[in-house]
């Protein structure tokens, strides 16, 4: 069945040290992958996308995320993190051809001072 | 250029009460989405519009739960009679025919509903 999976419910660090948001799919076709980050009382805005080429995708903010084929899997990074950047991050999959959208449960992302 | 606008922000209305969400999505944005997304999950795909035809509706709860884009511009969803566990943010989003080789959604703040 088709699905995504972000396994942390919250993800802690601080200030100034490097991120990782994880998010594992499973889909029938060929995977478009996507991340979202959510702040309070506002809708989703686009982070980025792996559709093809390059495993390594670099996105808004200052973020990234890398496609990994044989696991199966599309982590969200970011090298240094800011205290803005704590939201809630939804990693989603498109599953070619059934034209059909999974989101995941979603990740809260607390940086701390 | 504009953003994806929805009204109301917020609604509370009585479980068997009816309720209506309207999106006007992004100008030109041929395919038009609404989510259902309930407090600590992520968003679940109720409706999938392509122009002011339906391309995906299978996770909509047709008993209960309806919805139109009649001119392929604007949308409406509604809930009629509402049951308690209909309480949730319900996010619209839309896509370009160009972007959409590559589908990117871009999301309106959605609308808060409470049943009581």
């Amino acid at each position: 069945a088709q699905s995504v999976a972000q396994p942390e419910d919250q993800v802690n660090v601080a200030e100034g040290n490097p991120l990782t948001v994880k998010c594992t799919y499973s889909v029938s076709g060929n995977p478009y992958l996507f991340w979202y980050v959510q702040y309070p009382n506002r809708g989703l805005q686009f982070l980025l996308k792996y559709i093809t080429g390059d495993n390594l995708v670099k996105g808004s903010y200052g973020f990234e995320a890398e496609f990994n084929k044989s696991q199966t899997s599309f982590h969200l990074k970011k090298p240094s993190a800011l205290v803005s950047d704590s939201a809630l991050y939804f990693c989603a999959v498109r599953d070619e051809p059934f034209n059909k959208f999974y989101f995941g449960s979603g990740t809260k992302l607390n940086v701390k001072p | 250029e504009a953003g994806v606008a929805q009204s109301p922000r917020y609604k509370i209305i009585e479980k068997r009460q009816s309720v209506a969400f309207w999106c006007n999505p992004i100008s030109g944005h041929a395919t038009l989405y609404w989510y259902q997304q309930i407090l600590g999950q992520g968003p679940k795909l109720l409706i999938q519009f392509q122009n002011n035809g339906v391309v995906d509706d299978s996770q909509l709860p047709k008993d209960r739960f309806s919805a139109e884009r009649l001119k392929g511009v604007d949308s409406t969803l509604k809930i009629q009679p509402a049951k308690l566990e209909d309480s949730a943010v319900y996010l619209c989003a839309s896509s370009s025919r160009d972007v959409e080789r590559n589908y990117e959604q871009y999301f309106g703040p959605g609308t808060r509903l409470t049943v009581t």
